[in-house]
């Protein structure tokens, strides 16, 4: 089965900038989406298609891609963005959805 | 402003059911697909399974299959999700979310507030 693959954890101090990386097989050719989630609150939708952003999302948060990794950048961080991340893609040949494994974001 | 309301928390012993509901207002019912995602403690996001109401055909992730029974009903805007021989490892909150389709790949824009399930004898 497909997976995805994220780092952990990652800190960054206020106004800075966050990298979450997101690694699969052929990665490329796939569009990628990415949730935040609060504690105790459901995921929320920040970038889909690899870089487009829903009603309200903040242009802080932008996404990316490069070879086998797509990232979701937030520039300038509030201490509001600390949360889990998750990307997810859509896996064609199973038709199955597939999330990668989890980033919390501390902000320092 | 689309919407989707979930049914409350529920306790269960291992080896039985639990039923999950998903009322969602806002939109068309019928043109909807219906995710399930749930999240066990302290763990990432695991889709379960989804449904596309207007065909009425579900799939469901591998590591549900055959346990797992995901249906809408159309009268009522509500789809439902049904988990069968439950065990201590089902403990989860489960998530109903909209997907849509963008190109040939789909994303979850609109979710659930989520439904806690606790599996305990």
């Amino acid at each position: 089965s497909y997976v995805l693959t994220q780092p952990p954890s990652v800190s960054v101090a206020p106004g800075k900038t966050a990298r979450i990386t997101c690694e699969g097989n052929n990665i490329g050719g796939k569009s990628v989406h990415w949730y935040q989630q609060k504690p105790r609150q459901a995921p929320v939708l920040v970038i889909y298609d690899g870089g487009d952003r829903p009603s309200g999302i903040p242009e802080r948060f932008s996404g990316s891609k490069y070879g086998y990794t797509a990232t979701l950048t937030i520039s300038r961080v509030e201490a509001g963005d600390e949360a889990d991340y998750s990307c997810q893609v859509w896996d064609s040949p199973t038709e199955h959805f597939v999330f990668g494994t989890g980033t919390k974001v501390t902000v320092l | 402003q689309v919407q989707l309301v979930q049914s409350g928390a529920e306790v269960k012993k291992p080896g039985s059911s639990v039923k999950v509901s998903c009322k969602t207002s806002g939109g068309t019912f019928s043109s909807y697909t219906l995710s399930w995602v749930r999240q066990a403690p302290g763990q990432g996001l695991e889709w379960v399974g989804r449904i596309i109401p207007i065909l009425d055909i579900p799939n469901y992730a591998q590591n549900f299959q055959g346990r797992v029974t995901i249906t809408a009903d159309k009268s009522t805007s509500t789809a439902y999700m049904v988990l069968s021989s439950l065990r201590y490892e089902d403990t989860a909150v489960y998530y109903c979310a909209r997907a849509l389709e963008i190109g040939s790949s789909w994303f979850m824009d609109y979710w659930g507030q989520g439904t806690l399930v606790t599996v305990s004898s």
